[in-house]
């Protein structure tokens, strides 16, 4: 599987835009890249996903950059209850499916 | 109302005990997981089932076992060879059918053991 690099936190103001950014390198052709958050003693919560094009869902947009070593999350407008653990993750068939979580990066929403 | 039911939530484990934490799911997924993650720290993966009667290893097998006799249910069983088994333990669940790319992963609500 590809790694991920995120920042390990980052604050962000109740209501503004929150961009979690995640570096993947040495994704390949065929590699998804898959966001999930986990909000405390909670299970992980599938957000959003892609290949190449930019994605947008009711829960955030994903912005991959042309050459795919990069991808943005966003949050739109952030609520407090978007305090969570945030995973890039970079999945695919080869590595039968398996999703790899590192440390992720720890978004506190501050009112 | 569809999910993935894991129980018990707070587990106690003696030395040399033989836990079983149950996973059961109710959305006709094909593939389950099992992670494992501690204090501060990533998920990694336990064990995984694509099929009924058929599992395979993850990163950190070692100490576990694990069972898959039906769709709907996919139980771990910490062993007491595992010898570090206090953490938080979560069970997955994912539908091999349609577009190969949708590898989304639903999560139950978890188990945390402790060890007495």
């Amino acid at each position: 599987d590809a790694k991920t690099t995120q920042p390990p936190s980052m604050d962000c103001a109740e209501g503004r835009a929150a961009n979690l950014p995640c570096n993947h390198s040495t994704i390949s052709g065929n590699e998804y890249v898959y966001w999930y958050r986990q909000i405390h003693s909670q299970g992980p919560q599938y957000i959003i996903h892609g290949l190449k094009n930019n994605e947008t869902n009711e829960m955030a947009s994903l912005i991959i950059t042309e050459d795919r070593k990069s991808s943005t999350l966003i949050l739109p407008h952030a609520t407090l209850r978007d305090t969570a653990v945030y995973y890039c993750i970079v999945s695919g068939k080869a590595a039968g499916n398996k999703l790899t979580f590192g440390g992720g990066t720890r978004v506190l929403v501050k009112p | 109302d569809g999910g993935i039911t894991q129980s018990p939530k707070y587990l106690f484990r003696k030395e040399g005990q033989n836990v079983t934490l149950s996973c059961e799911q109710n959305l006709n997924h094909d593939a389950m997981y099992w992670y494992r993650q501690d204090p501060g720290q990533g998920l990694r993966l336990i064990y995984y089932s694509q099929i009924v009667n058929d599992f395979q290893k993850g990163d950190i097998a070692e100490g576990y076992s694990v069972s898959r006799e039906k769709k709907e249910s996919f139980p771990l069983t910490v062993t007491s060879a595992q010898k570090n088994p206090t953490a938080f333990y979560l069970c997955a669940s994912r539908n091999r059918q349609g577009l190969a790319e949708k590898n989304i992963q639903y999560f139950g609500a978890g188990t945390r053991l402790s060890v007495l």
